[in-house]
C-alpha cells in the first residue's frame, strides 16, 4: 500500500530556533495537511494545502507557522521560531479528495527543549 | 459538524468479533460516518467510512442505523495488532466540514 514518509522521525532543538518537518504525500494525492497531537491529548488539525495554497487553517496555525511545497513532492512544516508548547508529534497527510480518506506519516516527535 | 459518543474502553478476545459502537444522534443528511485508528504512537489509520448504507471493506464493517443516528464498526477476528484508539468521526461533504476532528475514541484492547 502506498504510504506517506515524514522525516525526521525526532527533532529536538532549543526553544526560539526554526525548525522544519518533513513529509514526501503519496504521489497522485492532491490534498495535504498537517494534524498534530501534544502527548495524552488529541489529534488536532492545524492546515490543510491543495493548490500551493493553503486551503484552511486552525487557531493553533498562526504566524510562526507557515507549509510549502518546495518541490512537487515534498511538503514541509516550518515552525520560526519554537516554543515550548509546540512540543508535540506532527502528523503529516494527503488524500485524493479533499477530506476523504486520509493517509497519514508515522509523524515527528518534536521536542522542544 | 455532528457530535460522537464512544464509551473509553473496550476489550476483546483474540479471534473473536470487535464491536466498537459510536453515537451520533445529530448528525445531518450529508454528513459521512468515518472511522479511522491509532495504534500507539503511530499516525492514524483510515478504516472505513459509510453515508446510510452499510459497508464492509479488507479491514472492518460499518453497520449504520436506518435512523443514522448511531453506527458500530466489526472487525470481524480481532488480532493483537487490532489493539489501537478507534475513532468515530462524522464529517460533511464539501465547504469546510471535512476536517477531521478527532475526539478521544475508543481505546480497544485485543486480549490473547
Amino acid at each position: 500500500e502506498p504510504e506517506v514518509t515524514q522525516t525526521p522521525s525526532h527533532q529536538v532543538t532549543q526553544m526560539g530556533q526554526e525548525v522544519i518537518l518533513r513529509c514526501v504525500p503519496i504521489s497522485n494525492h492532491l490534498y495535504f495537511y498537517w494534524y498534530r497531537q501534544i502527548l495524552g491529548q488529541k489529534v488536532e488539525f492545524l492546515v490543510s494545502f491543495y493548490n500551493n495554497e493553503i486551503s484552511e487553517k486552525s487557531e493553533i496555525f498562526d504566524d510562526q507557522f507557515s507549509v510549502e511545497r518546495p518541490d512537487g513532492s515534498n511538503f514541509t512544516l516550518k515552525i520560526r521560531s519554537t516554543k515550548l508548547e509546540d512540543s508535540a508529534m506532527y502528523f503529516c497527510a494527503s488524500s485524493e479528495i479533499l477530506g476523504v480518506r486520509l493517509f497519514f506519516g508515522s509523524g515527528t516527535q518534536l521536542s522542544v527543549l | 459538524d455532528a457530535k460522537t459518543t464512544q464509551p473509553t474502553s473496550m476489550d476483546c478476545a483474540e479471534g473473536r468479533a470487535a464491536n466498537l459502537p459510536c453515537n451520533h444522534s445529530t448528525i445531518s443528511g450529508n454528513e459521512y460516518v468515518y472511522w479511522y485508528r491509532q495504534i500507539h504512537s503511530q499516525g492514524p489509520q483510515y478504516i472505513i467510512h459509510g453515508l446510510k448504507n452499510n459497508e464492509t471493506n479488507e479491514m472492518a464493517s460499518l453497520i449504520i442505523t436506518e435512523d443514522r443516528k448511531s453506527s458500530t464498526l466489526i472487525l470481524p477476528h480481532a488480532t493483537l495488532r487490532d489493539t489501537a484508539v478507534y475513532y468515530c468521526i462524522v464529517i460533511g461533504s464539501g465547504g469546510s466540514n471535512y476536517k477531521l476532528t478527532f475526539g478521544k475514541g475508543t481505546l480497544l484492547t485485543v486480549n490473547p
